[in-house]
């Protein structure tokens, strides 16, 4: 059955602290790895899409990286308007709907 | 920009009442969704749609139906509401094809007394 697995559940930075947030899966044919923000009371917003191991997105603070087993988000230099919690997701196998992970609520603290 | 649009923010119903939940997409999109969102859950997918009057059950499809009548509209339905239904509901679209991105209306927040 395909998974998605993100790590930590929760983070606390300090405001200039760089860090890293995981998310491994597994599902039989990657058709493609999602990264969602989501602010607290508010749907989740996309950020980016990953479809093959090697490729990288890059969008303000956040870099997404992807491998054949899971994904990182690299987060710059953050500011406490980057705590949200993000979601990482991948394409389920019956093609049009995707498997979320739990998420990983990010804390900035200035 | 993709608009998904629920119809409630907030909702409070009673045990046993019938509950329609409403969302609305102006993109012209195939595929419509309905999750659930509960903390440390994640998101869970009820049911999903991708095209008028067609339906699929997602993972956690019991004591919920849904409706697309109209390509744009697709409503979810709790038949009999419970307090186990107590949750954040979240509808998203998307296009059909490679980069089929889901975009995510601002969630209904339901609480079943």
């Amino acid at each position: 059955e395909d998974q998605v697995t993100q790590s930590p559940e929760a983070l606390r930075l300090q405001e200039g602290e760089s860090s890293s947030l995981n998310c491994s899966y597994t599902v039989s044919g990657l058709r493609g790895l999602f990264w969602y923000r989501q602010d607290p009371g508010k749907g989740p917003e996309f950020l980016f899409t990953l479809y093959s191991a090697g490729e990288e997105k890059e969008k303000e603070r956040l870099k997404a990286t992807l491998t054949k087993k899971e994904s990182f988000l690299h987060i710059t230099a953050p500011k406490p308007e980057d705590s949200a919690t993000y979601l990482c997701a991948v394409h389920h196998r019956r093609g049009n709907d995707m498997r979320f992970g739990a998420g990983t609520r990010l804390t900035v603290k200035p | 920009d993709v608009k998904v649009t629920q119809s409630s923010r907030y909702l409070v119903k009673r045990t046993g009442e019938k509950v329609f939940l409403e969302c609305v997409q102006d993109m012209d999109h195939e595929n419509m969704f309905w999750y659930r969102q509960d903390p440390g859950l994640g998101l869970r997918l009820i049911y999903f749609s991708y095209d008028v009057k067609m339906k699929e059950k997602g993972d956690i499809p019991e004591g919920y139906s849904v409706s697309r009548e109209k390509k744009e509209r697709f409503s979810l339905i709790l038949e009999s509401a419970s307090t186990n239904q107590t949750s954040m509901y979240l509808c998203a679209s998307s296009p059909t094809g490679p980069k089929n991105i889901q975009y995510f209306g601002a969630g209904t927040r339901l609480s079943v007394l």
